[in-house]
């Protein structure tokens, strides 16, 4: 098994360019989550889905953020437009509801806008 | 206040000490996890807990629910467990709330 999926493993754009990240989910989990980390902050859940369909999104910080999960193997996070402030390390996680419950992570997306 | 406080925010140890690190939470949970990030930055969860005591090797979670409190333990300490270790709760809707982590060093 591959485990979590991330790319890229690094982004670094402008203020005001679309940051589009993505994520691979374990195969035959049906929970995603989407997580920010910042030195600030530390881990924050910024959304999670459960067989495709969002549950909770109330940590998506503003409209610039939007996630989707087209399928049950794939899922994007998008900032449009990107500003400095949401330079993080950005986590996908996934597990499955028939347990064991543990969440597995993947390597992290560190974006850096400029 | 935050709903999930670990302590302490940082620990410094020998090689070999036994180390305690610990977690309070202030909401209702279906689980605790413990987490442990490298310097590399990767995530790996170390333990799941709902009741009792775990154990993996030299490391032991335990949990009371009824005071609210885990702690994570790790007998002969080694430089290798060097890492932040993150508390985090589940929430019954499913959502991790996390505490803000514990930077550990142990010195050879």
């Amino acid at each position: 098994d591959a485990g979590v999926i991330q790319s890229p493993r690094h982004e670094v754009t402008e203020m005001g360019q679309e940051v589009t990240l993505r994520c691979k989910p374990i195969s035959g989990h049906d929970y995603l989550f989407w997580y920010r980390q910042t030195m600030m902050r530390g881990l924050e859940l910024l959304i999670y889905f459960n067989n495709n369909v969002p549950i909770d999104d109330s940590g998506m910080p503003e409209d610039r953020f939007s996630a989707k999960m087209p399928n049950a193997s794939f899922s994007t996070l998008k900032i449009q437009p990107s500003e400095p402030r949401d330079s993080a390390v950005y986590f996908c996680a996934s597990r499955s509801s028939s347990g064991p419950y543990e969440q597995y992570f993947g390597p992290g997306t560190r974006l850096t806008v400029t | 206040k935050n709903e999930v406080e670990q302590s302490p925010q940082n620990l410094t140890a020998q090689e070999g000490e036994f180390i305690t690190i610990n977690c309070s939470y202030s909401v209702g949970i279906s689980a605790l996890h413990w987490l442990q990030q490298h310097p590399g930055g990767g995530i790996v969860s170390l333990f799941m807990l709902s009741s009792g005591k775990k154990k993996h090797g030299r490391l032991i979670a335990t949990i009371n629910i009824q005071e609210k409190h885990s702690s994570l333990h790790i007998t002969a300490s080694h430089p290798r467990d060097s890492a932040v270790y993150i508390c985090a709760v589940r929430r019954s809707q499913g959502n991790l709330i996390f505490g803000k982590g514990t930077k550990l060093s142990v010195k050879p």
